[in-house]
């Protein structure tokens, strides 16, 4: 039972345009939700998070958008560059009913076209 | 430099013989977690522990033992490692598990 889906495994987009990453889950416990960036040989990095009393994050770039009615969020990445190809998994957490593990999803692969 | 170090990197192996793969952090986190990431499936959780000496089963624990003796280290233990063990493991760390997890640079597992 997949609780975080990444419906999309790979998404390619032209050098300046925007990005956007998407991931549902089916858990309505579930309160806070992060995304993770991967490349090759590596160990994920954490990209950005989000936690369920907002509905939109910012950092740089970077910006995640949380649609609760739905259970879906999104990763925009404005202007997309290069170095943005990789890996991006979303996470979701629920420590609002005491459960402290970390569901992932099953990734998506960006390929930022020059 | 804040790091979370496995060893080893490579490892193969055969069917039955026990193996250990270490992971140790130096951020004095409370939270460890070990993770398999197979094609199609994603990160999935095997173990993780809170603190010293509290472990807990994740989504994919069965063939996997672990141990939280001191705060920095949190080894994934294979008894009796079978080929469906095959796959690319990785230790992360947190303060806690909102908290952004720091991953290990992963260890690919053969088991023939």
């Amino acid at each position: 039972d997949q609780q975080v889906k990444q419906n999309s495994p790979s998404l390619s987009v032209q050098e300046g345009r925007i990005s956007i990453l998407n991931c549902d889950y089916t858990n309505s416990m579930f309160d806070y939700f992060l995304w993770y960036k991967k490349y090759p040989a590596e160990g994920p990095t954490f990209l950005i998070s989000i936690s369920s009393i907002k509905d939109k994050n910012e950092d740089g770039r970077f910006t995640v958008f949380l649609n609760k009615s739905a259970k879906h969020l999104s990763l925009h990445i404005v202007p997309s560059q290069p170095g943005d190809s990789a890996v991006y998994f979303c996470a979701a957490s629920g420590l609002g009913f005491g459960n402290e593990k970390l569901t992932f999803g099953t990734g998506t692969r960006l390929t930022i076209i020059p | 430099e804040a790091q979370v170090t496995q060893n080893p990197r490579y490892l193969i192996t055969v069917t039955g013989k026990k193996l250990t793969v270490t992971c140790s952090q130096n951020m004095n986190h409370e939270y460890m977690s070990w993770y398999r990431q197979d094609p199609g499936l994603g990160l999935r959780q095997i173990y993780y522990s809170m603190n010293v000496e509290v472990t807990d089963k994740g989504d994919v624990p069965e063939g996997y033992k672990v141990s939280r003796k001191e705060k920095r280290n949190f080894p994934l233990i294979l008894e009796s490692p079978s080929p469906n063990q095959t796959s690319l493991y990785f230790c992360a760390s947190s303060v806690g598990v909102v908290e952004k997890l720091f991953f290990g640079s992963g260890t690919q597992l053969s088991v023939l």
